[in-house]
């Protein structure tokens, strides 16, 4: 079955630096590769969604790239705030209309330190 | 304001009695979902649905019911909660199915 991977461990930056978190998965290109910001207690909050087809989206200080070769996704916050501290998860889906194949990776949690 | 709402955000409940966590959203949205959420086990999808009177199993279906008789409706029912059903569910809802979900605020649910 399809696996998705965050790594566990808690990543610490300093403010003002570029935080990178990645996304792994198994077998086959998702269609779809998408994060999430969840904060403690609360519903995961929509962030990017980056389609099989492309290499790079950008939001703001945010970056997702695709890269089906190594079957990974890299999320980038730059110039980092500790307002970002946060849990990041990332998510995939083979297609769009399968509703019933969305899976989530355990998410990293950010710290971003003053 | 786009939102997904859920009710209660809090339940303390007891072993076999029967509830309901109802979930709605104002953005028109086809596909709906229900997912748990456990220290160490992330995100696990318990149903979805794709339209009204469509839904079908997630990965973690026992033990639940939903139904979707409206568009913005989509309740999660516990016929016989049991202690292993004490989690923190998330009601989430989609234009497409393959991502981009807006999810609610959640229903952190204890049963003894």
């Amino acid at each position: 079955s399809q696996k998705i991977e965050q790594n566990s461990e808690a990543l610490n930056i300093q403010e003002g630096k570029t935080a990178t978190l990645t996304c792994n998965y198994t077998n086959y290109s998702p269609a779809y590769l998408q994060w999430y910001r969840q904060d403690p207690g609360r519903g995961p909050v929509f962030l990017l969604l980056i389609r099989e087809n492309e290499k790079e989206k950008r939001k703001e200080r945010l970056k997702v790239t695709f890269d089906t070769t190594l079957k990974q996704s890299l999320f980038h916050i730059t110039a980092s705030q500790p307002a970002d501290s946060a849990t990041y998860l990332c998510a995939k889906s083979p297609e769009n209309n399968a509703g019933n194949m969305l899976t989530f990776g355990g998410g990293t949690r950010l710290m971003v330190k003053p | 304001e786009a939102q997904v709402t859920q009710n209660p955000r809090y339940l303390i409940t007891v072993t076999g009695k029967k509830l309901t966590v109802t979930c709605s959203q104002n953005m028109n949205h086809e596909y709906m979902s229900w997912y748990r959420q456990d220290p160490g086990l992330g995100l696990r999808q318990i149903y979805y649905s794709m339209n009204v009177e469509v839904t079908d199993k997630g990965d973690v279906p026992e033990g639940y019911k939903v139904s979707r008789k409206e568009k913005r409706n989509f309740p999660l029912i516990l016929e016989s909660p049991s202690p292993n059903q004490t989690s923190l569910y998330f009601c989430a809802s989609s234009l497409m199915g393959g991502g981009g979900y807006t999810f609610g605020s959640g229903t952190r649910l204890t049963v003894v």
